[in-house]
């Protein structure tokens, strides 16, 4: 799987919008960009995923540059229970591959009041 | 949907003792479960992927024989730590792989085990 580079940590005021970035630049063309993020002391929470299309969800947005070398994980109002680590993670996503996620350092959110 | 779930959330043995952890896939079948050892300030780190019926498959340099997985049922796989010590404090972490539905082949993770060995 690809390696990503993710800054140590980030800072957000509660409300603003949370834009973490990942730089995947080794990604080959059948990787798919994961975003799990884990609150202190608990398991790790899916976020969204995808391929090359900019994604949505109730949670967040994704953003992959066109050449998917890097992405951005956009938190639209953050709130102070956003704070957390966000690990952006590259991997192969088929039925019959192995589904190993392997978790970097991570950038740790913080948002404040 | 696809909640895990691991019992005991939180344990403290005496050193020597064996600890069992289960994970549960709640409301899908796993055929694959992973196990996940996370110390404080730093990352999840693999440590065995576990298939439903057969063996595990371990990380390199983690015991086999340290940590007994059994994935017995499609929704049910255990962590075993067997003869525990303190350098095995640590935070225990498995998931499960949704196979069915929308969301086939990703991962959920359970809440996480601490272990305390004394």
């Amino acid at each position: 799987d690809a390696k990503t580079t993710q800054p140590p940590s980030m800072d957000c005021a509660e409300g603003r919008a949370a834009n973490l970035p990942c730089n995947h630049s080794t990604i080959s063309g059948n990787e798919y960009v994961y975003w799990y993020r884990q609150i202190h002391s608990q398991g790790p929470q899916y976020i969204i995923h995808g391929l090359k299309n900019n994604e949505t969800n109730e949670m967040a947005s994704l953003i992959i540059t066109e050449d998917r070398k890097s992405s951005t994980l956009i938190l639209p109002h953050a709130t102070l229970r956003d704070t957390a680590v966000y690990y952006c993670i590259v991997r192969v996503r088929t039925k019959t591959s192995g589904s190993r996620l392997t978790f970097g350092e991570g950038t740790q959110l913080t948002v404040n009041p | 949907g696809a909640v895990v779930s691991q019992h005991p959330s939180r344990v403290i043995c005496k050193s020597g003792t064996s600890v069992k952890i289960e994970c549960r896939s709640l409301d899908f079948q796993a055929t694959t479960m992973f196990w996940y050892r996370q110390f404080p300030k730093q990352s999840l780190m693999l440590m065995a992927t576990s298939n439903e019926g057969s063996k595990a498959t371990y990380e390199q340099g983690v015991e086999k024989d340290k940590f007994l997985i059994n994935h017995a049922s499609l929704t049910l796989s255990t962590l075993t730590v067997t003869s525990a010590h303190p350098e095995d404090s640590s935070f225990y972490i498995c998931s499960a792989r949704d196979w069915g539905g929308q969301s086939y082949n990703e991962q959920f993770f359970g809440p996480g085990t601490r272990l305390t060995v004394l």
